[in-house]
This record gives structure tokens, C-alpha cells and sequence, in this order.
């Protein structure tokens, strides 16, 4: 079945550094979200993304789309504790199929 | 409140017990999934309906899961005679088909 990994798993930065975690999916993605959960939260829809090659952004956060629909990334640009969480990325194989998610890469940002 | 609404958001049964929870998503969404999360994990996908069917179910679910959306408003999962395992978060999400998911406060089940 689909399988989606992230990477890395944790990252613990001092605040004003830059962070990025990457996405790859074993199979061909029609689109790919991402998501934010802050501890004791939720999953949080952050942006979509749906074409080969799509970069988006979002104030510090950039988000792209790998040209062959099979990885991702986020990158975070002097990060702020308020960035601290989780950041998910999950993924549809077409039209029919489920939202499946990434093992997740958990950010502590420190002072 | 228009978001997507679980309950209880808590529960402590014994181990053998059945539970069932309620998602209520958001009216106009058709898509409802259900996933469960431990700590440190992502959220694995359990089931998912597209109105009143049920579109999938994953193959790690025993056949102890079931799963309903009679009217394809609200949805109920069923755990029968639960194991410690079972223990977790159970997340509902829904969703306009591919569109961004809204997630609900979650389930935290806790068997002893």
C-alpha cells in the first residue's frame, strides 16, 4: 500500500533558525496537503498543493511540490516558537482514494 | 459551532468492553474520515465514507472495528471487546471530497 515518510523525524532548533522537513510517498500524488498539530491539539490544514513543481508561501513558511508528484517539502524561515509542533504531510493517489498522512517531523524551537 | 464535533472526548473502559463513538462533521462535507493516533505517531487511517458508503477500510483493522454513516450526516465507530491496544486518540475528519480535512477534538480511549 501507499506509504508516506517524513524527515526528519524530530528537529529541535534555537529560535531565528531556518527548519525544513521533507515528504516522499512511495506512489504518484494527485495532490498533497500539509498540516500543523500543536501538542494536546488537532491536525490543522495549512495549504494544498496540486502541480508538479508548485511552490507556495505562506509569510516564513514555503511549501513545494516535487515535479514528479512524489515529495515535498516545507521550509519554515527563522523560526519563532510559535512554530513549535508537529507538521504533517498527507497525500490523495487520485480522485477516489483516501488521505493518507506522513509519519510527521515534530519541531521544538528554543530562546 | 460549525466544526467537526466528536464524543465523548474521553473514555476509560475494560478491557473486553465494547465503546462507540460519535463524529458529527461539518453538514456540507461529504467525505467523513476516521483515524487513530498514539503518541508520537501520525494519524493512521482506519475508514472513510463518501456520503453513506463506505469507501475503504484499512486491512490492519480487525474485523473488532465497524463502522456506519447511515444517513451520510453523522458517523459512529464501534470497538468490540476492546484490548489494551486499543488504547489511543481517535481523530474524525471531514472533508468536500479532495479538499483540505477539519478535524474534530478527538477520542482519547483508554482501556484498562
Amino acid at each position: 500500500g501507499q506509504q508516506v515518510m517524513q524527515i526528519p523525524q524530530y528537529q529541535h532548533v534555537q529560535e531565528g533558525e531556518d527548519f525544513t522537513t521533507y515528504c516522499n510517498s512511495s506512489t504518484t500524488l494527485s495532490n498533497i496537503q500539509w498540516y500543523k498539530q500543536r501538542p494536546g491539539g488537532h491536525p490543522v490544514f495549512l495549504i494544498q498543493l496540486v502541480k508538479s513543481g508548485e511552490v507556495k508561501k505562506q509569510k516564513r513558511l514555503t511549501f513545494q511540490f516535487g515535479e514528479a508528484k512524489k515529495n515535498s517539502s516545507l521550509h519554515i524561515t527563522a523560526t519563532q516558537t510559535t512554530d513549535v509542533g508537529t507538521y504533517f504531510c498527507a497525500g490523495f493517489t487520485g480522485t477516489a482514494s483516501k488521505l493518507t498522512f506522513g509519519t510527521g517531523t515534530r519541531l521544538q524551537v528554543t530562546l | 459551532d460549525t466544526g467537526v464535533s466528536q464524543d465523548p472526548r474521553h473514555k476509560i473502559t475494560k478491557r473486553g468492553q465494547n465503546v462507540t463513538f460519535r463524529c458529527d462533521p461539518i453538514s456540507e462535507h461529504n467525505r467523513l474520515y476516521w483515524y487513530r493516533q498514539t503518541l508520537g505517531q501520525g494519524p493512521e487511517f482506519l475508514t472513510y465514507f463518501q456520503n453513506e458508503a463506505q469507501l475503504e477500510k484499512s486491512r490492519l483493522l480487525s474485523d473488532r472495528f465497524s463502522a456506519e454513516r447511515p444517513k451520510g450526516s453523522f458517523s459512529t465507530l464501534e470497538i468490540q471487546r476492546t484490548e489494551q491496544g486499543d488504547s489511543a486518540m481517535y481523530l474524525c475528519a471531514s472533508s468536500p471530497s479532495t479538499g483540505k480535512a477539519f478535524f474534530g477534538q478527538g477520542t482519547r480511549l483508554t482501556v484498562v
